[in-house]
């Protein structure tokens, strides 16, 4: 069966650290893999997507994505966070065919100065 | 603007009233759905739709209604409200969908 793992419920960083959020999925065939963002009482924006191709995914907001097939993981890095980074995080794994799209549980992410 | 709108924003109703959240999107997709977002659980399917008249049901279907008359609307049906339904939804929008969504800015209810 499908499924997505984010081993992390929370994180917190300071301002300016580097942030690794991890993401770990399950998927018979060759997934999409998406990051979103929640920030507090907003919907979930897209933060960046893979489909195929080049395994560094860049994003929008500064943030990037490792594609490891060998791992199945799908972690999402930002060199130096900002205050304003501070948000809930999800991961989501999908597919080509069907409806088959699945998040996991989300990181929330908490940025102290 | 390219966007899914819902509404409402909030609502507060009680045990057993029927209420509507109605959900529309602007950009042609084929792809529309219901996720209830509860704490420590993350996003969870309601119920999806390929298409017009195309529905069926996500990973907690009980309790709730859909209809797809038109592609760009998808309303959520709640006929016979209860607590347990308390719970932050979303609707989305997908060209297909493994593509990704695109999400609304939820409606948050309260069942009392």
């Amino acid at each position: 069966a499908q499924s997505v793992t984010q081993p992390d419920i929370h994180i917190t960083v300071s301002e300016g650290a580097s942030l690794e959020l991890r993401c770990n999925y399950s998927y018979g065939a060759t997934p999409y893999l998406f990051w979103y963002v929640q920030s507090p009482g907003q919907g979930l924006q897209l933060l960046l997507k893979y489909f195929s191709g080049d395994t560094l995914v860049q994003g929008i907001k500064g943030f990037e994505a490792e594609f490891k097939r060998s791992q199945s993981s799908f972690n999402l890095r930002k060199p130096s966070v900002h205050w304003s980074d501070a948000a809930e995080y999800f991961c989501a794994v999908g597919a080509n065919t069907g409806n088959q799209f699945y998040f996991g549980t989300g990181t929330s992410l908490t940025v102290i100065p | 603007e390219a966007q899914v709108t819902q509404n409402p924003r909030y609502l507060i109703t009680v045990t057993g009233k029927k209420l509507t959240v109605t959900c529309s999107q602007n950009m042609n997709h084929e792809y529309m759905s219901w996720y209830r977002q509860d704490p420590g659980l993350g996003l969870r399917q309601i119920y999806y739709s390929m298409n017009v008249e195309v529905t069926d049901k996500g990973d907690v279907p009980e309790g709730y209604k859909v209809s797809r008359k038109e592609k760009r609307n998808f309303p959520l049906i709640l006929e016979s409200p209860s607590p347990n339904q308390t719970s932050l939804y979303f609707c989305a929008s997908s060209p297909r969908g493994g593509y990704g969504y695109t999400f609304g800015s939820g409606t948050r209810l309260t069942v009392v």
